[in-house]
């Protein structure tokens, strides 16, 4: 089983649609949770950290649910600008402080006018 | 701030050659990661160096090497190219995490070397 699942889609919505992209991971110790972009054929931008207590950045909102080691991303009135790869990362603790990024397979979305 | 730079940014190599990318980390970092992406896939970590210390290794075989200089910069070496090597590399920066368990500092990474084995 891969340390960090996700569905590699792809999603084809409209403009305007909400989209949500769903991550699991194996190791209960993981400890930061991250969903970086990547535009096609350019590197990884984060897009946001999550948190157990859920946050929202705009239009997007991260959720973590540590019970059921999943992460989740809500974009909501999308736009033409969102198409991207949706990469879902976890860290786990130890003792180096920056710890190695796992990195999901991606999501990728494409958003239709 | 020039951000992360890496070159070079394409390369064509052969089969059981050699090959070094070198990465240029952002104003004020001092930790280097390398990661490999091949088509279709996440990233890949391969090693992550500090101090000039390889600090933490992926599943990577030997053939596969670093460096990080004073100045914080970083190679990253291949040696006997296989095509499976062929990939995109990438590069991350970030200030050390001076407490352990308070989670990463934020990661930016370069916008890759693009390795073609034939």
């Amino acid at each position: 089983r891969k340390e960090v699942e996700q569905d590699p889609g792809p999603f084809n919505v409209p403009e305007g649609a909400t989209v949500a992209f769903n991550c699991t991971y194996s190791n209960s110790a993981s400890q930061s949770f991250f969903w970086y972009r990547q535009d096609c054929r350019k590197e990884p931008k984060l897009l946001m950290s999550v948190y157990s207590s859920g946050n929202e950045d705009g239009r997007f909102t991260a959720q973590l649910n540590r019970a059921s080691q999943y992460i989740s991303l809500l974009i909501r009135d999308s736009k033409l600008s969102d198409s991207a790869t949706y990469l879902c990362v976890v860290t786990y603790g130890g003792p180096f402080g920056n710890e190695k990024l796992t990195f999901g397979t991606g999501t990728r979305l494409t958003i239709i006018p | 701030d020039a951000g992360v730079t890496q070159s070079p940014t394409h390369l064509i190599k052969t089969r059981g050659q050699q090959v070094t990318l070198r990465c240029s980390p952002k104003s004020g970092h001092d930790t280097v990661s390398w990661y490999q992406q091949a088509l279709g896939q996440g990233p890949q970590f391969i090693f992550q160096y500090y101090e000039e210390e390889e600090r933490q290794r992926g599943n990577f075989p030997d053939r596969f090497s670093g460096h990080q200089f004073p100045n914080y910069s970083s190679e990253l070496n291949v040696n006997a190219l296989l095509l499976g090597d062929s990939a995109l590399y990438l590069c991350a920066s970030s200030l050390a995490q001076k407490i352990a368990g308070q989670g990463n500092t934020e990661a930016f990474f370069g916008q890759g070397t693009r390795l073609t084995v034939v």
